[in-house]
């Protein structure tokens, strides 16, 4: 069983798209996380929920909003998009509200290519 | 400059050799991460420590807070664990993880 799913694993799009990328996790866990992957490979964390609250945002663009229907699904979805925004997306997840004090559970990523 | 810097930034081992990475910070932290990343693309968390040293199977991590140092050993490796590491310090002051750039292994046969 795949315990941190994303969909879909590759996404190429033109500039000024909209598009969205789903997370889903069956570890029961609290918090789950949005990171990027840019080329040079360096990991950074765009966002945070718990349990369907906004925990961490960081100086990410207004175009990129996530949206955690209920606490096992947290997606990302992305206006207007733009060159720079070509990377690998991933969702994490980790077990109740003290976030990086846990483990984290990785999703397989999703990568980004702007066009 | 990085507020977390990992070196070496490129490895390469024979099979069976003793490997360390070394993360250092320059922030206060609470605790400090070790994910390996596999060439497929794929994260997985391998230790989180807040002080001391903790071993799974041929791995272990070692942290030293005064010195604001970390490292990561991997005995008697295998070109299975050919991979990029990478350590994550949890910042005390702002809660949020600032990652390392990685450290790139390969062990060959």
């Amino acid at each position: 069983d795949t315990a941190v799913s994303q969909t879909p694993k590759y996404l190429v799009t033109q500039m000024g798209n909209d598009k969205s990328i789903k997370c889903e996790q069956n570890l029961g866990h609290d918090t789950m996380y949005w990171y990027k992957q840019d080329s040079k490979k360096f990991l950074k964390i765009m966002f945070s929920y718990n349990n369907k609250e906004l925990i961490i945002n960081e100086t990410v663009p207004n175009r990129f909003s996530p949206k955690s229907p209920d606490k096992a699904h947290l997606n990302l979805h992305i206006n207007s998009l733009e060159l720079g925004d070509s990377a690998v997306y991933f969702c994490a997840s980790s077990q109740g509200r003290e976030g990086f004090y846990n483990e984290q559970f990785f999703g397989p990523g999703t990568r980004l290519t702007v066009l | 400059k990085n507020e977390v810097e990992q070196s070496p930034q490129n490895l390469t081992a024979q099979e069976g050799e003793f490997i360390t990475i070394n993360c250092s910070y320059s922030v206060g932290i609470s605790a400090l991460h070790w994910l390996q990343q596999h060439p497929g693309g794929g994260i997985v968390s391998l230790f989180m420590l807040s002080s001391g040293k903790k071993k799974h199977g041929r791995l272990i991590a070692t942290i030293n807070i005064q010195e604001k140092h970390s490292s990561l050993h991997i005995t008697a490796s295998h070109p299975r664990d050919s991979a990029v590491y990478i350590c994550a310090a949890l910042s005390y002051n702002t809660d949020k993880l600032i990652f390392g750039t990685g450290t790139r292994l390969q062990v060959f046969p």
